[in-house]
């Protein structure tokens, strides 16, 4: 129970473009999810905390007008990189409260 | 593509009890293993980074084994206390593919 499922689980886009990442808790209702990005061998760092029909709470130098974040329902919570540019190349991963999902890998070329 | 995999998916332990659990991960192309504690809305906690075949790491009640030839690595926690109840994250190599994770929850 309580997975999570993330997709999609890798894009390619051009600069300049908006990819949306979605990410599904299937079988739990979370009221808050979690996303996070890992940098190259570094381990994972806590973009925003999502919270079901709110806003969501960013972490420090993480820019809110750059990563949107949407929560509509208690099982879907949505990342949207806009104006992608290739420093924003990275893997980005949801979770609930219990359980990740598979991430997803962005290259913006 | 390289698969990691957790086992359970979680797991109920009275406290004061022992327990450990899985990461199985191919054994080709095996750079390290990492094992993570992780708290909900918390970036996870570093544990150990394991490399070589038969390496057996600790840190206070927490423990790790390795073993590459067979491709997996247990974590052990010793006396479970309340405060162990967390996610336990293994990462393979050091591009980080990670494991779902074990959700562990220890009842007083």
């Amino acid at each position: 129970g309580a997975v999570v499922s993330q997709h999609p689980s890798w894009v390619i886009c051009k600069s300049g473009t908006s990819v949306k990442i979605e990410c599904r808790s299937l079988d739990f209702q979370a009221t808050t999810m979690f996303w996070y990005r890992q940098f190259p061998k570094q381990s994972l760092m806590l973009m925003a905390t999502s919270n079901e029909g709110s806003k969501a709470t960013y972490e420090q130098g993480v820019e809110k007008d750059k990563f949107l974040i949407n929560h509509a329902s208690l099982t879907l919570s949505t990342l949207t990189v806009t104006s992608a540019h290739p420093e924003d190349s990275s893997f980005y991963i949801c979770s609930n409260q219990a359980f990740f999902g598979q991430g997803t890998r962005l290259t913006v070329v | 593509i390289l698969n990691v995999e957790q086992s359970p998916q979680s797991l109920h332990v009275q406290e004061g009890d022992s327990t450990n659990f899985t990461c199985s991960f191919p054994s080709s192309n095996f750079y390290a293993l990492h094992w993570y504690r992780w708290e909900t809305a918390k970036s996870p906690e570093a544990l150990f980074v394991m490399t070589l075949n038969g390496d057996e790491k600790k840190k206070g009640r927490i423990s790790a084994t390795l073993n590459t030839k067979e491709g997996y690595s247990y974590l052990y926690i010793k006396g479970s206390q309340p405060e162990d109840s967390a996610t336990y994250l293994c990462a393979l190599n050091y591009q980080l593919i990670w494991g779902a994770g074990t959700k562990l929850i220890i009842k007083p």
